[in-house]
């Protein structure tokens, strides 16, 4: 049962331009929803979360969306830099957290 | 202003010894959460510990899995009698439990059993 999909195993963007990453969900429970950027062999590093009664947050380039009629959650990042390149992981919760498998971002130069 | 600490960041065990992962929160904080990424996997949550506590261990499988973080001193991940399907990258993480969202991750041990 998976709760959280990320059904775009990768993306390009050109640097400049609007970086979108896209997550559903299925648990209806999830207190909050984050996003965290992978760098290969680290740990995932947070970027920004939303709480389930927001529809909305900001923090500089990042901007969360939640979408609780259509259990969809978006990440936006603008304008993209080649340091964006990684994997992002969405995911729900507060204390035990539940992981998408992640959307590979390559920022194109 | 050291995050938080994993080590070691890379173990080899055979089949059947034992591996010991040990993970230091960042300062200040008193939750400890350990995750396992499995090869193009996301991350599965196995425990969450305060101390000398486990709060959650519904991500923990049945038998040879074992965590503490003792009142003094690191948090430990103990597998026991570790098959090849154990390897996997191990990550832990902390946060202040303050109830404000976000785990702030250790960069991992990589456990590969031969």
């Amino acid at each position: 049962d998976q709760q959280v999909k990320q059904n775009s195993p990768s993306l390009s963007v050109q640097e400049g331009r609007i970086s979108i990453l896209n997550c559903d969900y299925t648990n209806s429970m999830f207190d909050y929803f984050l996003w965290y950027k992978k760098y290969p062999a680290e740990g995932p590093t947070f970027l920004i979360s939303i709480s389930s009664i927001k529809d909305k947050n900001e923090d500089g380039r990042f901007t969360v969306f939640l979408n609780k009629s259509a259990k969809h959650l978006s990440l936006h990042i603008v304008p993209s830099q080649p340091g964006d390149s990684a994997v992002y992981f969405c995911a729900g919760g507060n204390e035990k957290l539940t992981f998408g498998t992640g959307t590979r971002l390559t920022i194109i130069p | 202003n050291a995050g938080v600490m994993q080590n070691p960041r890379h173990l080899v065990r055979r089949r059947g010894q034992e591996a010991r992962l040990r993970c230091s929160p960042m300062k200040g904080h008193s939750h400890v959460y350990w995750y396992r990424q499995l090869p193009e996997e996301g991350l599965k949550f196995m425990v969450y510990l305060q101390k000398e506590n486990i709060i959650d261990e519904s991500g923990m499988p049945k038998e040879r899995f074992s965590a503490e973080f003792p009142k003094e001193g690191p948090s430990i991940l103990r597998i026991q009698q570790v098959v090849r399907g154990d390897s996997a990258a191990y990550f832990c993480a902390s946060s202040p439990g303050s109830g404000r969202p976000g785990q702030y991750f250790g960069p991992g041990t990589r456990l590969t059993v031969t």
